[in-house]
């Protein structure tokens, strides 16, 4: 079992926005603001597209953004594309039993 | 261009031990936590070991204490990983991620986000 709770799946139509959610606790998510996205696309490595909650790297579309409120982050993908179409996992850091722990993971899809 | 580069991997017995090696390319090698992050197929991500800028500190998720050790040598721009008591739990691919650069921080707090990944090297551990 995953330490950060993520849906299974999210889907949406090109165009629209979808949300996926990321719920840890008090130990992780709820005490820092250090939430991290990741996106991996099938056989490939993963991606960061978000830190320290908001941030994005250099060359992350603006189409992706993140958010925090009490235990729970969120990544919105706005417009959505074909390309979106992948698994998306978060990420937090904690002070129990590790360093960094991540969600089950996401796989979106564009219908 | 960032480029890091694993190997490495293959097929051991339970028990038996395994040693991954990282090379990276591209930037400042020493300026940045690494790490190692595992996936089984399948599955989802898990990290595993990251060591500090210049190796001075080291932390591992409690699953891999004991029998993981993560080193880098600066000089040769690489980053290792020794596996040792594997068990059929270890099998996953193994990726090389890259770290944040803060030489004056210290502690596991310092590095919880990876911006470059590798391809991966794959360990399986069977019979």
């Amino acid at each position: 079992q995953s330490a950060l709770t993520q849906p299974a799946s999210v889907s949406g139509s090109p165009g629209q926005s979808i949300t996926i959610s990321c719920t840890g606790t008090s130990s992780d998510v709820g005490a820092y603001s250090l939430v991290s996205w990741y996106q991996q696309h099938p056989d490939k490595a993963p991606k960061l597209l978000i830190f320290d909650v908001t941030i994005r790297p250099s060359g992350v579309p603006d189409r992706f953004s993140g958010s925090k409120s009490g235990n729970t982050a969120s990544l919105t993908i706005s417009g959505l594309q074909a390309e979106d179409e992948a698994n998306y996992y978060c990420s937090s850091y904690t002070t129990v039993n590790t360093v960094v722990v991540f969600g089950g993971g996401t796989k979106v899809t564009v219908l | 261009e960032v480029q890091l580069v694993e190997s490495g991997g293959g097929l051991v017995q339970p028990g038996g031990s395994l040693r991954l090696s990282c090379v990276g390319s591209g930037f400042t090698f020493s300026s940045h936590w690494m790490s190692w992050v595992r996936q089984a197929s399948g599955k989802g991500l898990e990290w595993v070991a990251n060591v500090k800028e210049d190796g001075s500190e080291k932390y591992y998720v409690e699953s891999v204490k004991g029998r993981f050790t993560i080193s880098r040598d600066n000089a040769k721009n690489s980053m290792y990983l020794q596996m040792n008591s594997l068990t059929a739990g270890d099998t996953a691919v193994y990726y090389c991620a890259r770290g944040q650069s803060r030489p004056s921080c210290s502690g596991g707090i310092c590095n919880n986000w990876f911006d470059r990944w590798g391809q991966g090297t794959r360990v399986t551990v069977s019979s």
